[in-house]
């Protein structure tokens, strides 16, 4: 079974510029979460997606980031203009979610973006 | 809110030692609860779960036990091995508000030969 797909692996930019993620969820599941992990601390998440609705963007800060999940599969998340504290590792993941009340789902991630800004 | 704690590292042990990273939480209601480890250059997996009190995950020789009394979790293993290098998140899974899983924020383990 193929996981989770990210691109691109590294991405360098500077401050003011805009960037884009990608991520392939494994096929089949609904639920596609986005998580930002500042080096040293633990993944927080940004954005939630069952099929292609948004569940929970609650943390993500919407004057410079931006995500979409077409037709409930891929999804890219953008940021734009960048800032300095943007730096940090971008993690997809995605589950299958059999039943709506579950809490005890298991996530699968991808490898994860890590973004430098300069 | 909900929240994790884990104790701070790195941790560093020799091959072979006995393992204990402390991990506590505050939530409402029971959530589930969740160890999942970070290997050098991979992604975080799900390394062992528990959905409600006095639970034992288990996987790979590690153990963890849901302590409703204590708030607690802690991730135990008898003997590490080098190869269990790399960095530990506890992590929730609150009873209501969808499908938020909550991490803290790691702790790194090094394992000498």
């Amino acid at each position: 079974e193929a996981g989770v797909a990210q691109s691109p692996r590294y991405k360098i930019i500077e401050k003011r510029q805009s960037v884009a993620f990608w991520c392939n969820p494994i096929s089949g599941h609904a639920t596609l979460y986005w998580y930002q992990q500042i080096l040293g601390q633990g993944p927080k998440l940004l954005i939630q997606f069952q099929n292609n609705g948004v569940v929970d963007d609650s943390q993500l800060p919407k004057d410079r980031f931006s995500a979409e999940r077409l037709k409930g599969v891929d999804s890219t998340l953008k940021i734009q203009p960048a800032k300095l504290e943007d730096s940090a590792v971008y993690l997809c993941a995605s589950s299958p979610r059999t039943r709506r009340t579950s809490t005890n789902e298991k996530l699968f991630f991808g490898s994860g973006t890590q973004l430098s800004v300069l | 809110g909900n929240s994790v704690t884990q104790m701070e590292g790195p941790v560093t042990l020799s091959e072979e030692a006995f393992l204990t990273i402390n991990c506590t939480y505050t939530a409402t209601g029971y959530p589930s609860l969740f160890w999942y480890v970070q290997y050098p250059g991979e992604g975080l997996q799900l390394l062992l779960k528990a959905t409600k009190a006095d639970d034992k995950g288990s996987n790979k020789g590690f153990e963890a036990t849901y302590r409703k009394e204590t708030t607690s979790f802690h991730l135990e293993k008898g003997s590490v091995q080098v190869s269990d290098s790399a960095v530990y998140f506890c992590a929730l899974s609150p009873y209501t508000g969808g499908f938020k899983t909550i991490f803290g924020a790691g702790t790194r383990l090094f394992v000498k030969a």
